[in-house]
């Protein structure tokens, strides 16, 4: 099976209630940042960024903050759904500098039934 | 969408084997990048590159090389694979223009050298 999710925090979340997942990041001049979500076997998966440049970004279901007096993120679920089950991880860039990211080693997110 | 393929969703070799894992990416982009994805760690970045045949190192490039000669394709060698090089191995790829450099990633390859 896959292994990747193990020794990660989880967030155990009733199905149609909302989730928050949270993330602190490392680097004050990071500007750019994004959540992915990786279903068990599977690569990655983009769903929101957001640039330093806001405090609030939102997209279908989800809501990414950004707080960057406290470099902290936060992605908002709302209406959980079985199929968010999975690991999510934040993502910190620094655009325009170094072609490399900071990531977390994520969350992991259970729908209960 | 971006699309990221690698060649192979598992894999199984030998201590010793010369592994190749190979990555394409059909959007024009610029960059292409290399991870492995441990336990407890996150992703650690290999090596990556910004233009054909240009390349630099990651945070762990040791054990590793890689090829790209030409710009959909970027290639991980692990010249003589090691139990310790057992992981899941990313690929992503970024545009590289500057305005929006969000990476995705292929589905990676689970890599395991007995």
């Amino acid at each position: 099976g896959e292994s990747v999710g193990l020794h990660l925090p989880t967030l155990s979340v009733q199905e149609g209630d909302n989730s928050i997942i949270n993330c602190a990041y490392s680097n004050s001049a990071s500007d750019y940042f994004i959540w992915y979500k990786q279903e068990s076997g599977k690569g990655p998966q983009f769903i929101i960024d957001i640039r330093s440049n806001m405090d609030k970004r939102q997209g279908q279901r989800v809501t990414v903050l950004l707080n960057k007096t406290v470099k902290h993120l936060s992605l908002q679920i709302a209406a959980t759904q079985p199929g968010d089950s999975a690991v999510y991880f934040c993502a910190e860039n620094i655009r325009g500098g170094t072609y490399k990211y900071i990531f977390g080693t994520g969350t992991r997110l259970k729908v209960l039934a | 969408d971006v699309k990221v393929t690698q060649s192979s969703r598992y894999l199984v070799k030998r201590t010793g084997e010369k592994v190749f894992l190979e990555c394409v990416q059909d959007m024009d982009h610029e960059n292409m990048f290399w991870y492995r994805q441990d336990p407890g760690l996150g992703l650690r970045l290999i090596y990556f590159s910004y233009d054909v045949k240009m390349k630099e190192k990651g945070d762990i490039p040791e054990g590793y090389s890689v090829s790209r000669e030409k710009k959909e394709r970027f290639s991980l060698i692990l010249e003589s694979a090691s139990t310790n090089q057992t992981s899941m191995y990313l690929c992503a790829s970024s545009s590289g223009d500057g305005s929006t450099d969000t990476q995705y990633f292929g589905p990676g390859t689970r890599l395991t050298v007995l």
